[in-house]
């Protein structure tokens, strides 16, 4: 089934390391995104990509970075630069414009990250 | 004043009762709205888009106001499983037309 696979769905980091979160499409989306989830708080864009090779900063892109070499994937790397890492971290993608498509977004199922 | 306002709730109904959700916008050139449905600890799912006309889809109606930069989301006849945080979606009006999301309207119905 086609869809966004994020992984891994829990991590705990200790204070100074970087991890990276998985984020794999096979919709054939070109634009994907990485957006921060705490609570009582909207979703904040971390970075979005909308091909590959390129990618744009996001409203809270300091600490955080990423990469675009593939299409099916959008990897987000936490560094210790990030002070507050906490939280629960979602990718998304867009279809193509077209007449059904909108501006809709669709999500992974999420990826929690703890410092600990 | 944030981008996306919505009131948080909690929003408690009975079973089968209408509630109504507001949401405010302050970006004039947004073109793009929806309301996203989340569970708690799951990812945001799309509920509706929302069009000028107003649109309808089963139990759940939603309104566009652009003069008055204003949406809402009527549910009726309210089931359990409508529990959930509801999040108003708008578009920044910009090239790339990122999505601005509110922080969402909490709703519990009660049995």
């Amino acid at each position: 089934d086609g869809g966004i696979t994020q992984s891994p769905k829990y991590l705990f980091r200790k204070e100074g390391q970087n991890v990276t979160l998985s984020c794999e499409q096979n919709l054939n989306h070109d634009a994907m995104y990485w957006y921060r989830q705490d609570p009582g708080q909207g979703l904040r864009l971390i970075y979005y990509s909308q091909i590959v090779n390129d990618f744009q900063k996001g409203d809270i892109a300091e600490g955080y970075s990423v990469s675009r070499e593939k299409k099916e994937s959008f990897p987000l790397t936490v560094t210790s630069a990030q002070k507050n890492p906490t939280a629960f971290y979602l990718c998304a993608s867009k279809p193509p414009k077209g007449p059904s498509s909108g501006n809709t977004i669709y999500f992974g199922e999420g990826s929690w990250l703890t410092v600990v | 004043r944030k981008e996306v306002e919505q009131d948080p709730g909690p929003f408690n109904v009975p079973e089968g009762a209408t509630v109504a959700f507001n949401c405010t916008y302050s970006n004039s050139a947004s073109q793009s709205f929806f309301w996203y449905r989340q569970d708690c600890r799951k990812e945001p799912k799309l509920l509706m888009s929302v069009y000028s006309s107003g649109n309808e889809d089963g139990r759940f109606t939603a309104q566009l106001n652009r003069a008055s930069q204003y949406i809402s989301l009527l549910i009726r006849d309210s089931k359990l499983s409508d529990s959930a945080t509801y999040l108003c979606v708008v578009s920044d009006g910009g090239a790339t037309n990122k999505l601005i999301f509110g922080t969402g309207t909490l709703l519990a119905v009660q049995p």
